[in-house]
């Protein structure tokens, strides 16, 4: 099924460990993003690549680094994982911004206790 | 810079019930408008969108027209179900910039 998949859904980190979380999307979109959402927050942007090769800051960049691997994928890496990282975190792409719209994933939970 | 404002929620409606969602936005030049759903445990899905002044959108029942003169795009639906029971975020597009601006959502609860 076309679309953006991520993994994994779920993670409980502790405090200090590191980890990827993966995206990958399939119908040849030029523009990939990562975003958190936090209950009363709504999204907030931490990072996006408006074409391969390209990676750009979003509004909560802090503590989150990225990799645009190619076309397909673009991961989301927490070096130090903190409480304060604990929310639901989506991958989503583009073909055109500012015409068609967001394909999102199914989210991956990550709690750090 | 981009912003959206929407009704706070939950708003709660029996079925069969007529549903309207405020969203009003600020943007420079002339924005697409977006509305998503989120169901529980899934991520957004775009619902509809309209890319210039006085477009309609619809799916599923849902309707949303872009008013440029109110910078409005209200989401409507003559009778909502309890599938219907989700989380609908209004978002802007401004062409060529590649950071979309969203509303907070709307909790939209619908019962029986």
């Amino acid at each position: 099924n076309a679309g953006v998949t991520q993994t994994p859904k779920f993670q409980v980190l502790k405090t200090g460990q590191s980890m990827t979380l993966q995206c990958a999307q399939d119908m040849n979109h030029n523009s990939m993003y990562w975003y958190r959402q936090d209950p009363g927050m709504g999204l907030r942007l931490i990072y996006y690549s408006a074409s391969e090769g390209t990676t750009d800051k979003g509004e909560v960049p802090n503590g989150y680094n990225v990799s645009r691997l190619n076309k397909r994928e673009f991961s989301l890496r927490l070096e130090s994982a903190a409480p304060s990282q604990t929310s639901v975190y989506f991958c989503a792409s583009s073909e055109i911004p500012g015409q068609g719209g967001y394909t999102f994933g199914s989210g991956t939970r990550l709690t750090v206790v | 810079g981009n912003s959206v404002t929407q009704m706070e929620g939950p708003v709660t409606l029996s079925e069969e019930a007529f549903l309207t969602i405020n969203c009003t936005y600020t943007a420079t030049g002339y924005p697409s408008l977006f509305w998503y759903v989120q169901y529980p445990g899934e991520g957004l899905q775009l619902l509809l969108k309209a890319t210039k002044a006085d477009d309609k959108g619809s799916n599923k029942g849902f309707e949303a027209t872009y008013r440029k003169e109110t910078t409005s795009f209200h989401l409507e639906k003559g009778s909502v179900q309890v599938s219907d029971s989700a989380v609908y975020f209004c978002a802007t597009e401004a062409g060529g910039s590649y950071i979309p601006t969203f509303g907070r959502g709307t909790s939209l609860i619908v019962h029986p």
